[in-house]
């Protein structure tokens, strides 16, 4: 069983629409959770921290739950903008700064 | 822009051969750390360099090796390459000891071996 899981896609979604992705992770210790986003080919950029309580930053929420070891990010009002990889990432924390990727699930949002 | 470059962006080798990328890190930055993507892939953690010590490693055998200079510059050595070891190899860099640090990665270097 892969670590971090999530599902590959392609989603494919009209501009305006939402659109939710989500992922589970093997090892309860993990410490930390991020979505990264990733263009074709390019590295990987920080999209935003996930945290117990829920987060939002702007059209985008992610959601942790540690009970059941999943994690989500919705986007609402998707933008052709948005199309790339979305990548589900934990740190099981110690000493480095080690972080577990999922292989990422693949968002083309269509005009 | 993260003020994390790589050298260089595209590599040809051929099975066997060595190959050694570089990275230079973000100002202020005091640990690197190295991921390969294979195709379709996620990144995979290979290890990171803390005060030029390699301080933590991921499941890649020896023939991966690196190093870390005063400059907290970095580079990685991979001996005797093989067809698999075909991968966008991508370099991160952060500054350890900072409340909720944070990676910030390079361009990446495409390597392909043939």
């Amino acid at each position: 069983r892969k670590e971090v899981e999530q599902d590959p896609g392609p989603f494919n979604v009209p501009e305006g629409a939402t659109v939710a992705f989500n992922c589970t992770y093997s090892n309860s210790a993990s410490q930390s959770f991020f979505w990264y986003r990733q263009d074709c080919r390019k590295e990987p950029k920080l999209l935003m921290s996930v945290y117990s309580s829920g987060n939002e930053d702007g059209r985008f929420t992610a959601q942790l739950n540690r009970a059941s070891q999943y994690i989500s990010l919705l986007i609402r009002d998707s933008k052709l903008s948005d199309s790339a990889t979305y990548l589900c990432v934990v740190n099981i924390g110690g000493s480095a700064r080690q972080l577990t990727f999922g292989s990422g699930t693949q968002l083309t949002v269509l005009p | 822009e993260t003020g994390v470059t790589q050298s260089p962006t595209h590599l040809i080798k051929t099975r066997g051969q060595q190959v050694t990328l570089r990275c230079s890190s973000q100002s202020g930055h005091n640990t690197v750390s190295w991921y390969q993507q294979a195709l379709g892939q996620g990144p995979q953690f290979i290890f990171q360099y803390y005060r030029e010590e390699e301080n933590g490693r991921g499941n890649f055998p020896p023939r991966f090796s690196g190093l870390q200079f005063p400059n907290y510059s970095s580079e990685l050595n991979v001996n005797a390459l093989e067809l698999d070891d075909s991968a966008l190899y991508l370099c991160a860099s952060s500054k350890t000891g900072t409340v909720n640090e944070k990676l910030f990665f390079g361009s990446g270097t495409q390597l392909s071996v043939l």
